[in-house]
Formats: structure tokens, C-alpha cells, sequence
């Protein structure tokens, strides 16, 4: 079945360092994948997203891009802030954008 | 963006007794609501996708009977945990898909937070 799998945080990083966060999936057809963020007390909240192969998302200075060949939708950031802290979430959605598939999430930890 | 409201955000309850947690769709209309449930340090675990004026489709060992699921109109789903008990106690999140013209992209609720005494 569909499934996504991305880094086990937490990740701690100093305030301007860049940001990576690996995501993997594995799906049939072609779906349309996701970035949520968590923020302490919230709820998710759409960051970014890329409905097909080679797309980028991007938002707020983060990045991912769609690849196929690699089943990977990898998040980047290229200085992070204190105000980036949170959980962040990688998800696919099938084709008939019905069934989300979230990963386990990644903790971002951004200090001064 | 279209809104997405949960109530209570928060409740306490006694082992062996139901409660009920509402979704609502604050500025759209959502014929498919569904509901997730989220476990500390753990991703979200879709529960049961919410069918308005039908009856929910539910995700492999969830149980149907424990956790019923009401969606009455189209602003609405209710999950209502039966005979909770503490292994019940969850983060429980609804979402639902604003319409065709953004079908691929689903808005969350802030999520109630369950603790079954």
C-alpha cells in the first residue's frame, strides 16, 4: 500500500543553518505529495505541496521538489529561523485526493 | 483559506463513558470529512473517511462500533468514542477537502485532545 517514511528527529539546528528533511514514498499511480507543519498547540497546516513529477512547492522560503525517479520529496530550507520550530510532516494523497498518508513527522528544534 | 473547527479542544472523561467530538466546516461546504487519530511522537493514523447522508468508511482495524461517526450535513461529522477507556486517549484531528476547484489539498481542525481517566 501507499506509504511515506521520512527522517526520525528531533533535528536541532542554530538559527540560519540550513534545513534538510528526508521523505520517501511509496505509492501506486501517481500521487500528489505534501508538506504539513505543526506548530506547539496547533493544528497542521499546509506548508507546501507538488501535484506532479519535477514540480516544486514552495512557501515561506522552504522548499521541496516531486522525484519521481527517486520517490523522494526531500524538504530544504536554506537558513532557518527560531520561528521555524515545529513538527513537520510529509503526506501523499492517492489519485482521487481522498486518502492521505502521513509520515511519523520531524521535530525541527531552531536555536538562537 | 477555508476553516476547519473541532469542539472541545480539550476533554477529561471517566473510563467507561462516550463522548462526542464535533467538525465543522466554518466557510465551505464538505460532503467528505475525515477523521485521524495521532499519537504522541507518532503520525497521524487516518481513522475513517465521513460520507455526508451515508455511512462512514472505515480503516482497517478501527472499530466501527467503538468509534461512530456522524456526518449529518454538510458542515458537520461528529466521532463519538463509546465506552472510552484510557488507551483511548488520543489526539483525534478532522480534515476535509474544500471542493473540485482544490480537490487536492485537505484543511485540518486544531484537533481535540482525549484523556480517558
Amino acid at each position: 500500500g501507499d506509504s511515506v517514511t521520512q527522517m526520525e528527529g528531533p533535528v536541532t539546528l542554530s538559527e540560519e543553518a540550513f534545513l534538510t528533511i528526508n521523505c520517501t514514498y511509496t505509492a501506486t499511480g501517481y500521487p500528489s505529495l505534501f508538506w504539513y507543519v505543526q506548530y506547539p498547540g496547533e493544528g497542521l497546516q499546509l506548508l507546501l505541496k507538488a501535484t506532479k513529477a519535477d514540480d516544486k512547492g514552495s512557501n515561506k522560503g522552504f522548499e521541496a521538489t516531486y522525484r519521481k525517479e527517486t520517490t523522494s520529496f526531500h524538504l530544504e530550507k536554506g537558513s532557518v529561523q527560531v520561528s521555524d520550530s515545529a513538527v513537520y510532516f510529509c503526506a501523499l494523497s492517492d489519485n482521487n485526493f481522498n486518502k492521505f498518508y502521513f509520515g511519523s513527522g520531524t521535530k525541527l528544534n531552531v536555536k538562537p | 483559506g477555508a476553516v476547519v473547527s473541532q469542539h472541545p479542544s480539550r476533554v477529561i472523561c471517566k473510563s467507561g463513558t462516550s463522548v462526542k467530538i464535533e467538525c465543522r466546516s466554518l466557510d465551505f461546504q464538505a460532503t467528505t470529512m475525515f477523521w485521524y487519530r495521532q499519537f504522541p511522537k507518532k503520525s497521524l493514523m487516518l481513522m475513517a473517511t465521513s460520507n455526508e447522508g451515508s455511512k462512514a468508511t472505515y480503516e482497517q482495524g478501527v472499530e466501527k462500533d467503538k468509534f461512530l461517526i456522524n456526518h449529518a450535513s454538510l458542515t458537520l461529522s461528529t466521532l463519538t468514542v463509546t465506552s472510552a477507556h484510557p488507551e483511548d486517549s488520543s489526539f483525534y484531528i478532522c480534515s476535509a477537502n474544500v471542493g473540485t476547484s482544490d480537490q487536492e489539498t485537505q484543511y485540518f481542525g486544531p484537533g481535540t485532545r482525549l484523556l480517558v481517566l
